[in-house]
């Protein structure tokens, strides 16, 4: 079964760091781009960051530039969310979700159920 | 940046309605814009791809249009597991901004 999971998330002060993880299976990992969305309580989508196959290429939405960082490893599978600076409205659930491309970028086709992150002092 | 502006934000309907949401670009850029549904407690769907695509395993109701700065998601018979939230969400090479969301009610 093709499966993403997240885990990570928690209660972390203003300031403070946390770093978040997405274990995938069921699927070549290495053979996709990846992201992160997130979606503060009540409220829309929001797409955090991205990154390439082989993880040479990543983007980030502008309010999280500088203080997030988004990294994979392709022998364990996993993609990760470095969250640094963490500010309230960074309090969301975040998705990690799947990239499924032709020519070009198609849409993302697996997500997993998200991991919350409450930033509170 | 392209922004992406969903309407309405809202949308009452009974059952059997044919239902339109509207998605608006910013500015024009090539059809690589996809739509999900998204149920409460549950992670987003992916309906439609590259504007008009349908993904496997979704009912044939649901279909997309447009291209340039304007998309539309129809559903043809409005069903009772349509009721959910649904979002635009455009690719361009450095982003994938969603539109707000339009959340589709019972009437």
């Amino acid at each position: 079964e093709v499966q993403l999971v997240e885990s990570g998330g928690g209660l972390v002060q203003p300031g403070g760091s946390l770093r978040l993880s997405c274990a995938a299976s069921g699927f070549t990992f290495s053979s996709y781009w990846l992201s992160w969305v997130r979606q503060a309580p009540g409220k829309g989508l929001e797409w955090v960051a991205n990154i390439k196959e082989d993880g040479s290429e990543k983007y980030y939405v502008d309010s999280v530039k500088g203080r997030f960082t988004i990294s994979r490893d392709n022998a364990k599978n996993s993609l990760f969310l470095q969250m640094n600076s963490l500010r309230a409205e960074d309090t969301a659930l975040y998705y990690c979700a799947r990239e499924r491309w032709g020519n070009h970028f198609y849409g993302m086709d697996v997500w997993g159920p998200g991991t919350t992150v409450t930033v509170s002092s | 940046d392209i922004q992406m502006t969903q309407s309405p934000s809202t949308l009452s309907a009974f059952v059997g309605d044919r239902v339109t949401i509207t998605c608006r670009a910013s500015q024009s850029f090539s059809s690589w814009l996809a739509w999900y549904q998204q149920k409460p407690g549950k992670a987003p769907k992916l309906l439609i791809y590259k504007a008009s695509s349908l993904e496997s395993g979704v009912p044939s109701r649901f279909s997309g249009s447009g291209s340039g700065t304007e998309f539309t998601l129809t559903i043809s018979s409005l069903q009772p597991d349509d009721f959910a939230t649904y979002y635009c969400q455009q690719y361009n090479s450095y982003s994938r901004t969603f539109g707000q969301g339009t959340k589709v009610e019972i009437k």
